[in-house]
């Protein structure tokens, strides 16, 4: 079965740490998308990548870093840097601009 | 820049009545838009999508959605709710041009709550 997976489901963090988020597709497309979810604020974009090697930041990169090195696969680092890094973090990919966007699982970070 | 906004933060029905959940967009060119609903702790899952065409969308398990341009809405219905039907929805719009093509703009969501 296609689909994107994420992993692991939960996760816990101390202060200080840097942490690396899996999002792996094998649906073959070329876009993928780091999202985060808060209670009542939707999904807000960290960071996009239309093409491999390439990507963008979104509205929230600042303490995110991201590599695009293979076309199926899109992990996320939460650095140090990120103040409130506790949230569901989504990753979905995409065909090309005229197709929606499919989600994985979710990844909950907590920060302990 | 666009946006979206879902007026209804929380709505209750009971089972068997219908549904309208609203989305109000703002873009400044021919939005693509799209539905989505999400249960507790698990990630969304596309109900429908407008790109072109036909104003009135019909997606999975029942829903459908009325693309009104002159209202900027996008708003999602179903006849009859069912209690599965129970989750957070969420409106997202998307560009037609561009690198804003790649970008989906989503509402704060709009939790449903069903009454046996």
């Amino acid at each position: 079965d296609g689909g994107i997976t994420q992993s692991p489901k939960y996760l816990f963090r101390k202060e200080g740490q840097n942490v690396t988020l899996s999002c792996e597709q094998n649906l073959n497309h070329d876009a993928m998308y780091w999202y985060r979810q808060d209670p009542g604020q939707g999904l807000r974009l960290i960071y996009y990548s239309q093409i491999v090697n390439d990507f963008q930041k979104g509205d929230i990169a600042e303490g995110y870093s991201v590599s695009r090195e293979k076309k199926e696969s899109f992990p996320l680092t939460v650095t140090s840097a990120q103040k409130n890094p506790t949230a569901f973090y989504l990753c979905a990919s995409s065909t090309t601009s005229e197709q929606p966007q499919f989600f994985g699982p979710g990844t909950r970070l907590t920060v302990l | 820049a666009q946006s979206v906004t879902q007026p209804d933060i929380h709505i209750t029905v009971s089972e068997g009545a219908s549904l309208e959940l609203r989305c109000n967009y703002s873009y400044g060119a021919t939005p693509y838009l799209f539905w989505y609903v999400q249960s507790p702790g698990q990630g969304l899952q596309l109900l429908l999508k407008y790109f072109s065409g036909d104003t009135l969308v019909q997606g999975i398990k029942g829903f459908e959605a009325e693309f009104k341009r002159s209202q900027s809405s996008f708003n999602l219905r179903k006849p009859s709710v069912h209690w599965s039907d129970a989750a957070e929805y969420f409106c997202a719009v998307g560009g037609s041009s561009g690198c804003s093509n790649y970008k989906l703009t989503f509402g704060k969501g709009t939790l449903l709550t069903v009454n046996p």
